[in-house]
């Protein structure tokens, strides 16, 4: 039974398109985050969300919007979608929020390709 | 800049030798910790350590956390093929985050 997972694997899809991510956790976590994780693979956060509420938002364009219709599930939606927007992106899900000692679990990642 | 930089970039052994992997940060965490990411994969989780503990092992896995120096290593003693992946440091926020280093890449050679 997968713990944290994201759907679709892989994303190609053309500039200017809008596209979604879905991401659903089965552990009962309070906390779920967002990550993009570029050609480096350095790993950048961009959003948490405790108990559907947005608590963490780095600076994230616009064009991204999280939701998150319940606890279990958190959600990326990308507008107008951008060659940069490239990259591996993964939810992760906690216990609770990130001050609470509490390690995180990653779903699989959901590679976008925009050509 | 980055909060969690990681040394080295790579690193190449050959099976059974030991692996230590360098985590430096700037500021203040609550806790470090360590995980693994094997090529195409999710990241799992290895280790965590506290902010108030200094040395911590798991299985074949070490970790050490020198706050004073805002530094951390991870050794993965008598490696295996199978111990080939990415290591990455993360170190926990007060403010509610968890910030990634951008990693080494482990090598093993049967």
């Amino acid at each position: 039974d997968t713990a944290v997972s994201q759907t679709p694997k892989y994303l190609v899809t053309q500039m200017g398109n809008d596209k979604s991510i879905k991401c659903e956790q089965n552990l009962g976590h309070d906390t779920m985050y967002w990550y993009k994780q570029d050609s480096k693979k350095f790993l950048k956060i961009m959003f948490s969300y405790n108990n559907k509420e947005l608590i963490i938002n780095e600076t994230v364009p616009n064009r991204f919007s999280p939701k998150s219709p319940d606890k279990a599930h958190l959600n990326l939606h990308i507008n107008s979608l951008e060659l940069g927007d490239s990259a591996v992106y993964f939810c992760a899900s906690s216990l609770g929020p990130a001050g609470g000692n509490t390690e995180a679990f990653f779903g699989q990642g959901t590679r976008l390709t925009v050509v | 800049s980055q909060q969690g930089e990681e040394d080295p970039q790579a690193l190449s052994i050959q099976e059974g030798e030991n692996a230590t992997m360098n985590c430096s940060y700037k500021t203040s965490i609550n806790n470090l910790q360590w995980y693994r990411q094997n090529s195409g994969r999710g990241l799992v989780h290895l280790i965590l350590i506290r902010s108030n503990e200094r040395e911590k092992h798991s299985g074949r896995l070490r970790v050490t956390l020198d706050t004073s120096k805002k530094s951390s290593s991870l050794l993965i003693t008598a490696s295996r093929a199978a111990d080939t992946a990415s290591y990455f440091c993360a170190t926990d926020l007060f403010q509610g985050k968890l910030i990634f280093g951008q990693g080494t890449e482990l090598s093993v050679k049967p």
